[in-house]
């Protein structure tokens, strides 16, 4: 079965650079969800959207920002890096009229922020 | 702030039935309890969700106490693949938003 894609798998940035990272939920999902893990952290919730709109907001920084395109798939984007940035980015999507909130996680975009 | 909390780490053995607890005392009458692990920095894997009834499937049992301040999961014949981190969620609201609140999870070890 069709997973949650996301691109690139890993990605070296330095200082202040920006970063953009792409995700390609399930087919016929409806909602992507934005988290991010720090080295040994619990994953935090950022953003998510359903059908192109955003729908929740979490701990997302004000340089960061994203959407849902017409094809469902999301981006992510983060300016002025900074260190404290490295983290792994798990996209994840569901469909909303399926089991509640059951999410399908990609594998991961592993940031290094140099 | 976590609305969960997990014994940081269990052990149990290969076949047997592994039993993760988690205490939600402060949840709401509407929020869910979901599962969900992690292998190795893998992207998280729902296993389950409830509200106030057990709950079984393929993977696991979710037994949900009366008051609904603690719930089980129940992996009933735990194998060498089972080994990962396990994350206890509430779905809650937070300002006008609904996320899933993470906690530090509970470190399981499957030994042989």
């Amino acid at each position: 079965a069709a997973g949650v894609i996301q691109s690139p798998r890993h990605l070296i940035k330095e200082k202040r650079e920006t970063a953009t990272l792409k995700c390609y939920p399930i087919p016929r999902h409806d909602t992507v969800y934005w988290y991010q893990q720090g080295p040994g952290q619990d994953p935090q919730f950022l953003i998510s959207f359903y059908e192109k709109m955003q729908s929740d907001k979490g701990s997302i920084p004000d340089r960061f920002s994203a959407q849902q395109f017409s094809d469902y798939h999301s981006e992510l984007n983060m300016s002025s890096l900074e260190l404290g940035d490295s983290a792994l980015y798990f996209c994840a999507s569901s469909f909303t009229s399926g089991r509640a909130n059951e999410q399908f996680f990609g594998p991961g975009t592993r940031l290094t922020v140099l | 702030d976590a609305k969960t909390t997990q014994p940081p780490s269990m052990d149990c053995a290969e076949g047997r039935a592994a039993n993760l607890p988690c205490n939600h005392s402060t949840i709401s009458g509407n929020e869910y309890v979901y599962w969900y692990r992690q292998i190795h920095s893998q992207g998280p894997q729902y296993i389950i969700h409830g509200l106030k009834n057990n709950e079984t499937n393929e993977m696991a049992s979710l037994i949900i106490t009366e008051d609904r301040k603690s719930s089980t999961l129940i992996l009933p014949h735990a194998t060498l693949r089972d080994t990962a981190v396990y994350y206890c969620i509430v779905r809650a609201r937070v300002d006008s938003n609904y996320q899933l609140i993470w906690g530090a999870g509970t470190k399981l070890i499957i030994k042989p």
